[in-house]
């Protein structure tokens, strides 16, 4: 079984401000984990994802996440807020012992200017 | 690359009447495939499945069917459509589960 948490469903920061989005996970197997973007009225985009390379991975738009497994989290982070970064924000798993990948509720990424 | 395109983008239909959502694959052969719903400041909800033609499996009981009549091709229909049946629809998929899932843009859909 897998499944996922996403710690808040409305993150606001300044522009220019550190952006971090909170994921934990749980997997019987080891997981892919995926985080994605979604701006309004459209589908989602991939922003990054963990395959069991490198534990911390860099994705578009500035954004990076580090997997931590001794801490089951997969936590997105971006260095600079943008107004343009303003978005829900979803972390997913997948593993390979399911077809369905299970996303969390989503974060919903307030920038201030 | 592979593309998913998924019509009508924006749906207004009368409570009872009938539903079809088709979406179609570009880019890739025999992918699984799901419909999502997605209500207003909520997540995603799966609502079905399929990794093959004529294989579907749902998730959540409810006045909602699907099928996938050829490889690339998956719709989600209804006979009578209820009021909660509105929100929108998002068509995904997928060649392994290591892979990105590939999003259509979604259906809005409002029943009145």
């Amino acid at each position: 079984a897998q499944s996922v948490t996403q710690l808040g469903s409305h993150v606001s920061v300044s522009e220019g401000a550190l952006v971090l989005l909170r994921c934990n996970y749980s997997s019987s197997v080891p997981p892919y984990l995926f985080w994605y973007v979604q701006y309004p009225n459209q589908g989602l985009q991939l922003l990054l994802k963990y395959t069991s390379a490198a534990t911390l991975v860099k994705g578009i738009n500035g954004f990076e996440a580090e997997f931590k497994k001794s801490e089951t989290s997969f936590h997105l982070t971006k260095p600079s807020a943008h107004m343009s970064d303003a978005a829900e924000y979803f972390c997913a798993v997948s593993s390979g012992g399911s077809y369905i990948p299970t996303f969390g509720r989503g974060t919903s990424l307030i920038v201030h200017p | 690359s592979q593309t998913i395109h998924q019509w009508p983008a924006t749906l207004v239909q009368p409570v009872g009447s009938p539903l079809s959502l088709e979406c179609t694959v570009e880019g890739t052969s025999n992918p699984n495939l799901y419909w999502y719903r997605q209500a207003a400041g909520r997540g995603l909800q799966l609502l079905f499945y399929s990794v093959g033609i004529g294989q579907i499996s749902s998730e959540v009981p409810q006045n909602l069917s699907a099928s996938r009549p050829q490889d690339r091709q998956f719709i989600l229909s209804s006979k009578k459509l209820l009021l909660s049946d509105s929100g929108f629809y998002l068509c995904a998929g997928t060649g392994t589960v290591s892979e990105k899932l590939f999003f259509g843009s979604g259906t809005q859909l409002s029943v009145l």
